[in-house]
């Protein structure tokens, strides 16, 4: 069965600092590993996607992921971390046209 | 990006009565929507996979007939909680994948039941 851990619940991170957000998965095949962004009393917001191709994949706001296989992790990373940012941020997997599972998320947030 | 609405944003409804939720792909096709339920601080739980033209799939534990769910079109899928309780007060979230395999979400819709 597939699976997707996030082992911070929460991370504060100053404002202008440099963040990273950790994801590891379990997936019986190649997966296809997403970032998602939530703000209070919101949908999801797509930030990036890794299908396949280059490891390091760019998305929007800023944002860049690794995929690391031998690691099985997909970590969110961003050089400088603006208060806007604050929400909080969900790790999924999933095969394509198919459902998602989605880690428990990671509470991001920016102090002054 | 490609758009899902839904609506309503918010329903407060009393115990015992039917509450529809609507899911709409404003700008692509999908003949498959799903459907996730999002308890305060936590993750989102899928329900159901909307298939249109067909029966929907349920995740185990969702009941198939307290959550009705109708796709009526490539562009509309819609989630009926029937003789709703306060235990069924949550956040509702859609979403619709593209033929590019991303799935993109509605802004959610707020249940309480009174």
């Amino acid at each position: 069965a597939q699976s997707v851990t996030q082992p911070d619940i929460h991370i504060t991170v100053s404002e202008g600092a440099s963040l990273e957000l950790r994801c590891n998965y379990s997936y019986g095949a190649t997966p296809y590993l997403f970032w998602y962004v939530q703000s209070p009393g919101q949908g999801l917001q797509l930030l990036l996607k890794y299908f396949s191709g280059d490891t390091l994949v760019q998305g929007i706001k800023g944002f860049e992921a690794e995929f690391k296989r031998s690691q099985s992790s997909f970590n969110l990373r961003k050089p400088s971390v603006h208060w806007s940012d604050a929400a909080e941020y969900f790790c999924a997997v999933g095969a394509g046209y198919s459902t998602l599972t989605f880690g428990k998320g990671t509470m991001l947030l920016v102090s002054p | 990006g490609a758009v899902v609405s839904q609506h309503p944003s918010r329903v407060i409804c009393k115990s015992g009565t039917s509450v529809k939720i609507e899911c709409r792909s404003l700008d692509f096709q999908a003949t498959t929507m799903f459907w996730y339920r999002q308890f305060p601080k936590q993750s989102l739980m899928l329900m159901a996979t909307s298939n249109e033209g067909s029966k929907a799939t349920y995740e185990q534990g969702v009941e198939k007939d307290k959550f009705l769910i109708n796709h009526a079109s490539l562009t509309l899928s819609t989630l009926t909680v029937t003789s709703a309780h306060p235990e069924d007060s949550s956040f509702y979230i859609c979403s619709a994948p593209t033929v590019a395999h991303e799935q993109y979400f509605g802004p959610g819709t707020r249940l309480t039941v009174t």
